[in-house]
């Protein structure tokens, strides 16, 4: 089955940059989402079709794709970004949803 | 603004069928634009898509639960369901319902706040 690779944990301080990487064979045929989850809430979107960001996300969320990889970049971090980040893409025929293990941010 | 909720029993015995229902407010569920899903995560690990429905009565299962889930719709009342047969306690989660779009994507937003299910006797 299609999986998507994320480390399990990223430690920055604050206003530090951190970077969150997630890898799948497919990402260059599939876009890439990304999902953030504070404790005992619901997950929230941060980033679609790559490096999109909806309405409401703080512009210091950023993403990118090179090739199998996509990257969620979140620029000077703040203490309220320690949270689980997610990816989230599809299998190469787009009908198989599949989320990646999941990132621990830390801010340090 | 479209909003979901999930609902249904909090506790399921071995061996027996979880059923929940996501009811959708502020929008039409048969808008034809969008598919509606179910996905869960376990305490403490990570998100596990289920499967999802169009409106149309369409669905995609995950192929390692497929043979145990069933989702349907009730434009009617403008809910959507999950039927998850045989369950065990690894089948114990907060389960989650949302919506992605039906082109140019697969993301989730919204998402319901999400349900707590566990599975024992």
């Amino acid at each position: 089955s299609y999986e998507l690779t994320q480390p399990p944990s990223v430690s920055v301080s604050p206003g530090q940059t951190a970077r969150i990487t997630c890898s799948g064979d497919a990402l260059p045929k599939q876009y890439a989402y990304w999902y953030q989850q504070k404790p005992g809430q619901a997950p929230v979107l941060v980033i679609y079709k790559d490096s999109e960001r909806p309405s409401g996300i703080p512009e210091r969320f950023s993403g990118s794709s090179s090739g199998t990889t996509v990257t969620l970049t979140i620029s000077g971090v703040q203490a309220e970004d320690e949270a689980d980040y997610y990816c989230q893409s599809a299998d190469s025929s787009g009908t198989f949803v599949v989320f990646g293990g999941g990132t621990k941010l830390t801010v340090l | 603004q479209v909003q979901l909720q999930e609902s249904g029993p909090g506790l399921v015995k071995p061996s027996q069928t979880l059923s929940l229902t996501c009811t959708v407010s502020g929008g039409s569920i048969s808008s034809g634009s969008y598919y509606w899903s179910w996905i869960r995560q376990p305490a403490g690990k990570g998100l596990e898509w289920i499967g999802r429905i169009y409106t149309s009565g369409s669905t995609n299962y995950n192929p390692s639960l497929k043979s145990r889930v069933t989702i349907s719709v009730d434009t009617s009342k403008n809910q959507f369901s999950l039927k998850l047969s045989s369950v065990t306690a690894a089948d114990t989660a907060v389960y989650y319902c949302a919506r992605s779009p039906r082109a140019m994507g697969n993301w989730f937003d919204p998402w319901g706040q999400g349900t707590l299910v566990t599975v024992s006797s």
